[in-house]
């Protein structure tokens, strides 16, 4: 199954420190999301980028978030300087639009986040 | 912000029942599509209804549109046990944005 890669599924990390997720899009999907889950909560827009171009940011994500998409296929999402309120569920999508058929898009398992 | 309202926000058939949801969402949309999440996992992809259809089915899912209300709804036919899970619908803004707004979810339980 190719479908989205996310890595690492699970990460613990001490409040202050750095935390950087990968995320490998379907093969030939020119338009990747990234978005933040918490419990009981739908997934929360944070960016999006079509091939390596970063074209949409969220107010959610602050100064300490930045994402990138070097050569237009697989994307990091590092978060500096973490906070107890980052915990949650970063999800990963990627789609190729089709003006026929719109635009499906795959989310990946999603990588989950605790700030302790 | 959530653009998107699930209606119920819990549902609880028995198995063999049919499950409806609803999402009501605010501004023009390009399309709509419904999710299910089994808990602690990513989201699964099922319909993808455009603004210019009405209706769409999957196997035993039927999606509607009515964009004059700016509603959609979630039917799934003969539940089974395996059909428990969160059911989000995500709506695609016409208004020069990228990003798919999600609902808070409707989490469904099938018992059987």
């Amino acid at each position: 199954d190719t479908g989205v890669s996310q890595d690492p599924r699970h990460k613990i990390t001490k409040r202050g420190q750095n935390v950087t997720f990968r995320c490998d899009p379907i093969s030939e999907h020119n338009r990747l999301y990234w978005y933040r889950q918490t419990l009981g909560q739908g997934p929360e827009f944070l960016t999006y980028f079509q091939n390596e171009a970063q074209l949409e940011k969220s107010r959610l994500l602050s100064d300490r978030f930045s994402a990138e998409r070097p050569k237009g296929s697989f994307s990091t999402l590092e978060i500096q300087r973490t906070e107890q309120g980052d915990s949650a569920m970063y999800l990963c999508a990627s789609s190729f639009y089709r003006h026929s058929s719109g635009n499906t898009i795959y989310f990946g398992e999603g990588s989950w986040l605790t700030v302790v | 912000s959530q653009q998107g309202e699930e209606d119920p926000q819990a549902l609880s058939i028995q198995e063999g029942e049919n499950a409806t949801m609803n999402c009501s969402y605010k501004t023009s949309i390009n399309n709509l599509q419904w999710y299910r999440q089994n808990s602690g996992r990513g989201l699964v992809h099922l319909i993808l209804i455009r603004s210019n259809e009405r209706e769409k089915h999957s196997g035993r899912l039927r999606v509607t549109l009515d964009t004059s209300k700016k509603s959609s709804s979630l039917l799934i036919t003969a539940s089974r046990a395996a059909d428990t899970a969160s059911y989000f619908c995500a709506t695609a803004p016409t208004s020069g944005t990228y990003k798919y707004i999600f609902g808070t979810g409707t989490r469904l339980k099938v018992l059987a």
